[in-house]
């Protein structure tokens, strides 16, 4: 079946623009995490959302990052007044329950700010 | 804070030889330790897990040992090949929480 997709691929964008990055999850699965990856670094936690409820977002850097599940499935994350320190892959995972499942990334979004 | 600390952060093999990348977490309540592959520009792909009521798992020539004592576990690949250059990376989990990742090892597995 398919995996988690995200789109864009790729984002570049200016300093103090807003940006939407999009995960559609494997269907079916109630837990989907955002997580950012630095270049060399691993994946870093931004939200869990369980169903269309954030769990856990603990690892939202600041007021300017914002995510949203509305209908339990495709999520979006929101971005506001991009700065270059955004820059990152933005990773999305899907698992079945959350409960200590595997969790399924998607491809990824590159933003780069300039 | 929770914390995963991963070594070694770069390893170079013989194809053929063995592997082994070690991780240690704070976190006593973490009870799920999963080990991605992510090959560049790539995204992490599981290759094995553990939960903390088992000490070892195998899969064809991929381990994973856990010792909860400790609060280390780590990766075992036998009879390394060419393409299992990549980057792996261990994580640490409580039950429905998020993952919190090591910094990785970037295996280079010479013919």
């Amino acid at each position: 079946g398919a995996g988690v997709s995200q789109t864009p691929s790729n984002k570049v964008t200016e300093k103090g623009k807003y940006v939407e990055l999009r995960c559609d999850p494997i269907s079916g699965h109630t837990a989907l995490y955002w997580y950012r990856q630095s270049l060399g670094q691993g994946p870093e936690f931004l939200i869990y959302f369980q169903g269309t409820g954030a769990a856990d977002d603990s690892g939202l850097p600041n007021d300017r990052f914002f995510a949203v599940r509305p209908e339990g499935s495709v999520s979006t994350l929101k971005i506001q007044r991009t700065e270059r320190g955004d820059s990152a892959v933005y990773l999305c995972a899907s698992s079945a329950t959350g409960a200590a499942d595997t969790q399924y990334f998607g491809p990824g979004t590159r933003l780069t700010v300039l | 804070g929770e914390n995963v600390e991963q070594h070694p952060s770069t390893l170079s093999v013989q194809e053929g030889d063995s592997a082994v990348i070690k991780c240690t977490y704070s976190d006593s309540a973490s009870n799920y330790f999963p080990w991605y592959k992510q090959e560049l520009g790539k995204r992490p792909q599981l290759i094995i897990d553990i939960r903390s009521n088992v000490g070892e798992k195998k899969d064809q020539r991929i381990a994973v040992t856990l010792n909860k004592t400790a609060k280390h576990f780590s990766l075992h690949i036998t009879e390394t090949q060419p393409e299992d250059s990549a980057v792996y990376f261990c994580a640490a989990s409580r039950r429905t929480d998020k993952l919190i990742f090591g910094t990785g090892t970037r295996l280079q597995v010479f013919p």
